[in-house]
């Protein structure tokens, strides 16, 4: 139990649907983030949300959308994906300032296949 | 643009030898962290080495730390069957942190 959770832990969508990923971490950490895993490709940052304000966008398709409502909860919607968008994706969150020391909690993620 | 890579890609070793890998960063860093990940799952944090720093211990694990070379190492001493799993360098800077490709480890009973 690394204190991040998410859910759902897989998902399976089609191209049209609308669906969302939560994440919740219960850290008392003020920075959360995105990440998406696809086999054989580094991990990809896609999102960073510091004090609930979104920092960093890395170029990622509009058909992701995330939404930080709080410094614990953290979404990502999803709208009309295609098939390679099935990935893991993953939440972390840290306790970040402009020295960035802090290690990154991990969630065990959302397993997403796009059919 | 990608920070880290690591190398070997993949390591298959027998329990009880030790285990190397290393990574290779472009920019400069505060901070270069080791994560593992086993299969499917999320990614835990090993250890810190901050960009003063040059070599840091933690049980078994040997963390070094070459800014002039933008390199580091993470070795394992006397692995067991229970450190199979992948393992990432991550260089971080202001509320960001890269990861490489990572090391895929098999270790073999």
């Amino acid at each position: 139990e690394t204190g991040v959770t998410q859910t759902p832990r897989h998902l399976v969508m089609g191209m049209t649907n609308k669906k969302s990923l939560k994440c919740e971490q219960h850290l008392g950490h003020n920075a959360m983030y995105w990440y998406k895993q696809s086999a054989k490709k580094p991990l990809e940052l896609m999102f960073v949300y510091n004090f609930k304000e979104q920092t960093e966008n890395n170029s990622v398709p509009s058909r992701f959308s995330p939404e930080c409502p709080n410094s614990s909860h953290l979404f990502l919607h999803l709208h009309t994906l295609q098939p390679e968008d099935s990935a893991l994706y993953l939440c972390a969150s840290s306790q970040a300032g402009l020295q960035n020391t802090g290690e990154l909690f991990f969630g065990e993620g959302s397993r997403l296949t796009v059919l | 643009s990608q920070q880290g890579e690591e190398d070997p890609q993949a390591l298959s070793i027998q329990e009880g030898e030790n285990a190397t890998m290393n990574c290779s960063y472009k920019t400069s860093i505060n901070n270069l962290q080791w994560y593992r990940q086993n299969s499917g799952r999320g990614l835990v944090h090993l250890i810190l080495i901050r960009s003063n720093e040059r070599e840091k211990h933690s049980g078994r694990l040997r963390v070094t730390l070459d800014t002039s070379k933008k390199s580091s190492s993470l070795l394992i001493t006397a692995s067991r069957a229970a450190d199979t799993a992948s393992y990432f360098c991550a260089t971080s800077g202001t509320y960001k942190y890269i990861f490489g490709t990572g090391t895929r480890l098999k270790v073999l009973a």
